[in-house]
């Protein structure tokens, strides 16, 4: 089945800096990579994704890039502030007929923004 | 709109008894997933549940099992609870994987502690 790794663990930046997090997949035949940020005891919202046909995407200051060559996929946001301190999750799935969707997540990143 | 609503929000329950949790999905929303997080870790799929079949099962013994109802709305049943069930149960909804631009959205969670 897929396999997703996440990098960092843990990442600490002063506000107004960016922060970069990575994931790299197994199955070649994932197609939808979705990004959830989750806050101490809340439920994880989703925050960006990208498709597969899509080498980037961007939202304000919220970017996900995607190299299905290598099968990673990395995070970045930019300008960050304290509001962003949360712990992110990475998720690969693979699109089939008949909507069945399961998604496979990373470990999650805990990233804190120092003010 | 309301989102996903999940009850109860807490349940604490005895090793070998029996849980059952509940998950309402977004309103025109007809698949309903299960995952489990444990503390510290990213989501696990467990099922998904489209127009009320079965369409995915992770990785979890027979003592899980779950059901959609005609309003689109799910249960997820535990049997013999075991010390390691303890986590926090996600249902997440969405629309059908092949209309454009169907993530999951997740509901707050029912918190499980086994004692």
């Amino acid at each position: 089945g897929e396999n997703v790794e996440q990098h960092p663990s843990t990442l600490s930046v002063q506000e107004g800096d960016s922060a970069v997090i990575k994931c790299t997949y197994s199955d070649s035949a994932s197609n939808y990579f979705p990004w959830y940020k989750q806050e101490l005891g809340k439920r994880p919202q989703l925050i960006i994704d990208i498709r597969s046909n899509v080498g980037e995407k961007k939202d304000q200051r919220i970017a996900v890039t995607l190299n299905k060559t290598a099968k990673h996929f990395s995070l970045h946001i930019t300008e960050t502030q304290p509001e962003d301190s949360a712990v992110y999750f990475c998720a690969a799935s693979i699109g089939s007929s008949g909507s069945a969707r399961q998604l496979t997540f990373g470990s999650g990143t805990q990233l804190t923004v120092l003010p | 709109d309301a989102g996903v609503t999940q009850s109860p929000t807490h349940l604490i329950k005895t090793r070998g008894q029996h849980v059952t949790l509940r998950c309402s999905p977004i309103s025109g929303h007809k698949s309903v997933s299960w995952y489990q997080q444990v503390l510290g870790q990213g989501p696990q799929f467990i099922f998904q549940y489209y127009e009320k079949e079965e369409r995915g099962r992770g990785n979890f013994p027979d003592r899980f099992s779950a059901r959609q109802f005609p309003n689109y709305s799910s249960e997820l049943n535990v049997n013999a609870l075991l010390l390691g069930d303890s986590a926090l149960y996600l249902c997440a909804s969405s629309l059908p994987q092949d209309r454009a631009g169907s993530p999951l959205h997740f509901g707050n969670g029912t918190r499980l502690t086994v004692t």
